[in-house]
């Protein structure tokens, strides 16, 4: 049975900071790894898909690894912003396009 | 639709009566999925519909919820009896198929159970 965690469960930062976000999988045989956001009472929303044969993803300032030999995945966040904070979400996928998240990292960029 | 409605956002019940949830996926994705997620926890899977096949139901938590996918389109998720450990925040997502572009979720139901 697959689980993923995510450390660390909180994260409190100065603005302008570099950071990275850890999430470990323990079944390696997934379809894909997905990064999502979820701001207070909101939805999700995705930031970054890595398919199985991929090794990273990068969207503006994020960038997201995947090593799957090892289990983990990270999600770099570079030059952080208040804008940033929020909870951060990692999901493995199955071949059947079933997630299983992780319990989230939530963020805090301090202005 | 531009993207997944769901719908009611907010649902207050008594305990002991049923609900019905809603989900609008994004015109054409053939998956549809319904999470669950309770204070302070990750994520829940509950049901995963794709196409014509039949559901994956394997992360109902109990007989009392069911869902259906009507036309390949529109789902209901109900919770028969509710509980006050119903109390959750129901999520649905859909996707196409093959999945390279991932999932996009709605905003949510909030149901709570009093």
């Amino acid at each position: 049975k697959q689980e993923v965690t995510q450390i660390p469960a909180a994260l409190s930062v100065p603005e302008g900071e570099n950071l990275v976000l850890n999430c470990s999988f323990t079944d390696s045989a997934i379809y894909n790894l997905q990064w999502f956001r979820q701001d207070p009472g909101k939805g999700l929303t995705s930031l970054l898909l890595i398919q199985s044969s991929q090794r990273e993803q990068t969207s503006g300032r994020l960038n997201a690894s995947l090593d799957k030999s090892s289990g983990r995945s990270t999600l770099y966040i570079a030059a952080s912003q208040p804008g940033d904070s929020a909870t951060y979400l990692c999901a493995a996928g199955g071949s059947q396009g079933n997630l299983i998240f992780g319990k989230g990292t939530k963020l805090s960029v301090k202005p | 639709g531009a993207g997944v409605s769901q719908s009611p956002s907010n649902k207050v019940t008594e305990k002991g009566k049923d609900v019905e949830l809603r989900c609008d996926p994004i015109s054409g994705h053939t998956a549809l999925y319904w999470y669950r997620q309770s204070l302070g926890q990750g994520l829940e899977f509950l049901i995963y519909f794709q196409g014509n096949s039949a559901p994956d139901k394997s992360g109902l938590p109990s007989d009392r919820f069911s869902a259906e996918r009507t036309g390949g389109s529109v789902s209901t998720l109900t919770i028969q009896r509710t509980q006050q450990e119903d109390s959750a925040v129901y999520l649905c997502a859909s996707s196409s198929q093959p999945t390279p572009y991932g999932y996009t979720f709605g905003s949510g139901t909030r149901l709570t159970v009093v």
